[in-house]
């Protein structure tokens, strides 16, 4: 499969517990995006990374949220002392250069 | 910060019948992308917009960059039960530089198609 890859594709945690995603993007993809969405609304912009230089964060991301892409390659993204309003589905995207993103399907996190 | 009203919130009609959802912003995007998503699955992009009155088709589908690039329209012709879901429009404010992919969504449409 050439897609976005995204895991764990679902995950459920207890309050106060460190999360940590993986995001594949499609292999010859330079640039790599994190969304969250949360229900009945659209996904919301966190961070973007070209090769693997964080190049923006959204005010979204708090201090307990930290992304990163060591080789340019895979990117993960880590949540410590979860709270109930971080839960909601990640999303990964990827995109050569200018164009349009592919998204992955997502991480869905509840945290309880 | 930026935000994008899309309507109707949902819709639900009858299979064969076409449906039509706009999405308005109070400032200019130079780039309008329209994505479905499946419940459980990342949004897929149906398609994507870049010149002020572009009017582009994708099978069924056919979607316009408004002349004032505040706002956007997706139609779909002689809808099927396959194409329930969730249509989201999205705004890029930059044709390039860094801000590509910083995407701005619109709240979605839910489309219900009965058989």
């Amino acid at each position: 499969d050439t897609g976005v890859s995204q895991d764990p594709r679902h995950k459920i945690t207890k309050r106060g517990q460190n999360v940590t995603f993986r995001c594949d993007p499609i292999s010859e993809h330079n640039r790599l995006y994190w969304y969250r969405q949360t229900l009945g609304q659209g996904p919301e912009f966190l961070t973007y990374f070209q090769n693997e230089a964080q190049l923006e964060k959204s005010r979204l991301l708090s201090d307990r949220f930290s992304a990163e892409r060591p080789k340019g390659s895979f990117s993960t993204l880590e949540i410590q002392r979860t709270e109930q309003g971080d839960s909601a589905m990640y999303l990964c995207a990827s995109s050569l250069g200018q164009d349009r993103a592919i998204f992955g399907s997502g991480t869905q996190l509840s945290v309880l | 910060g930026q935000q994008l009203n899309q309507s109707p919130q949902s819709m639900f009609i009858q299979e064969g019948e076409d449906v039509s959802m706009n999405c308005t912003s109070s400032s200019i995007f130079n780039t309008w992308l329209w994505y479905k998503q499946d419940p459980g699955e990342g949004p897929v992009l149906l398609i994507a917009l870049y010149k002020a009155g572009e009017l582009t088709s994708n099978g069924r589908l056919t979607a316009q960059f408004g002349i004032t690039r505040k706002d956007s329209f997706l139609n779909i012709s002689a809808s099927i039960p396959s194409d329930v879901g969730i249509y989201f429009c999205a705004g890029l404010p930059n044709a390039g530089g860094t801000s590509y992919g910083k995407l701005t969504f619109g709240q979605g449409t839910i489309l219900t198609v009965h058989p």
